[in-house]
């Protein structure tokens, strides 16, 4: 499993409150990532990181933000959650040189 | 850009006959390829890295630069081949995923 953990693993939520996703790897690896999983859309990259305190964009960033102050946490935030983001998050890993992830157990996400 | 295009949102087969799952890329440099096997409400694992030329679990893809495919192929499907599959597109800092392929096994 790579040494990928998610917390929490299941969270239901009220529209509009702050929800903070967090991954956890074991490995030091440099990159880390977040995709959400949605039916008919696949994985859609939320936003990942390349380093400590480095951080960019993916596809669907909009309504979520990402810190990472330490190689091994990558944290996402929902700053006000809307049901659209109703979705499973997945966490990734990038080990060496390859460009091959490896992904942590998912986070089912309700916002009610 | 990067793309990947799986043709077949799904596929249904019954045990013991072959299976094949399409996946088309575009990307103008030297592709990595790779195929993800998602069971149900399970994380997605790596099942097949082009490089490798391996072979997991029966199953094999040959990336044909000509045609830009990476097709998964298994010449006799089991029950337990059931799952959610991906094809992935390596190349930058980022993996490109095609949306997915529901692959059933029929008893």
């Amino acid at each position: 499993d790579a040494g990928i953990t998610q917390s929490p693993r299941h969270k239901v939520t009220e529209t509009g409150t702050p929800v903070t996703l967090r991954c956890h790897q074991t490995e030091n690896h440099r990159y880390m990532y977040w995709y959400r999983q949605d039916p008919g859309h696949g994985l859609r990259l939320i936003h990942y990181s390349y380093g400590v305190k480095d951080t960019d964009k993916g596809e669907v960033s909009d309504g979520y933000s990402v810190s990472r102050s330490k190689t091994e946490d990558f944290l996402l935030t929902l700053e006000s959650a809307t049901s659209s983001q109703t979705s499973v998050y997945f966490c990734a890993i990038r080990g060496g040189v390859s460009y091959e992830q490896y992904f942590g157990p998912g986070t089912r996400l309700t916002v009610t | 850009a990067q793309r990947v295009t799986q043709p077949e949102k799904l596929l249904s087969v019954f045990k013991g006959a072959p299976v094949e799952l399409k996946c088309n890329y575009s990307y103008s440099g030297s592709p990595e390829l790779f195929w993800y096997v998602q069971y149900s409400r399970q994380r997605l694992q790596l099942l097949l890295r082009h490089i490798s030329r391996e072979s997991i679990k029966g199953f094999t893809a040959d990336l044909n630069k000509g045609e830009t495919s990476f097709h998964l192929k298994k010449p006799f499907a089991q029950e337990e081949d059931s799952a959610m599959y991906y094809c992935a597109l390596g190349g930058s800092e980022k993996l490109v995923f095609g949306k997915g392929t529901k692959l059933t096994v029929n008893p």
